[in-house]
């Protein structure tokens, strides 16, 4: 089935430190992919899509390219600070928000001042 | 886009209570929404989809007379963790379907702590 792979954390910068969270995933046919954010104690929130190959979708500095060849969509950011600090869940899921979407499993991201 | 709320945010009772989780979409009416469960430091699992004016929707291993799941209008759809023991202790949280091609908005969970 369907399945998303992301990287371990948890993860600890120094704030204007680059980042990168590796995701890929495996599916039939050609999902949209997502990077969700989970500040604590919080739902989630959604932090950017693509929704078809080579895509590049991007938010708050925050980046992510969608590679069917490679199945990746790595979530990159230039200079990180200390408000970047919360969970981050890469997803993927149907064209429609009625499709179900399957999660990775979080990487907790922590930013020291 | 639309705002989903869930209420209570956080509720704590004694073993063997039931306990109902609200999950309103404030400015959306919603025929679909999704209720997930995500235990401490783990991703966030689907348990069921809830259909307005018809029955939920359980994934494989969702006892659905212990997670009750009610959807008796577009705005609203509630979840009750019936006779609720401390491994029903976890963070619940819904999700709205708004549209095609659009993704989920989500409502900010509602933690259960059963003692």
């Amino acid at each position: 089935g369907d399945s998303v792979t992301q990287m371990e954390g948890p993860v600890t910068l120094s704030e204007e430190a680059f980042l990168t969270i590796n995701c890929t995933y495996t599916a039939t046919g050609y999902p949209s992919l997502f990077w969700y954010v989970q500040y604590p104690g919080e739902g989630l929130q959604l932090l950017l899509k693509a929704t078809k190959a080579d895509d590049k979708g991007s938010n708050k500095g925050f980046e992510a390219t969608y590679r069917k060849e490679t199945t990746s969509f790595h979530l990159e950011k230039g200079s990180v600070q200390v408000s970047d600090s919360a969970v981050y869940f890469c997803a993927l899921g149907g064209k429609s928000s009625a499709s179900k979407i399957i999660f990775g499993s979080g990487t907790r991201l922590s930013i020291r001042p | 886009g639309a705002v989903v709320s869930q209420h209570p945010s956080w509720v704590i009772c004694k073993s063997g209570t039931s306990v109902k989780i609200e999950c309103r979409s404030l400015d959306f009416q919603a025929t679909t929404m999704f209720w997930y469960r995500q235990f401490p430091k783990q991703s966030l699992m689907l348990m069921a989809t809830s259909n307005e004016g018809s029955k939920a929707t359980y994934e494989q291993g969702v006892e659905k007379d212990k997670f009750l799941i009610n959807h008796a209008s577009l705005t609203l759809s509630t979840l009750t963790v019936t006779s609720a023991h401390p491994e029903d202790s976890s963070f619940y949280i819904c999700s709205v379907e708004v549209g095609e091609a659009q993704p989920q908005h989500f409502g900010d969970g509602t933690r259960l702590s059963i003692l």
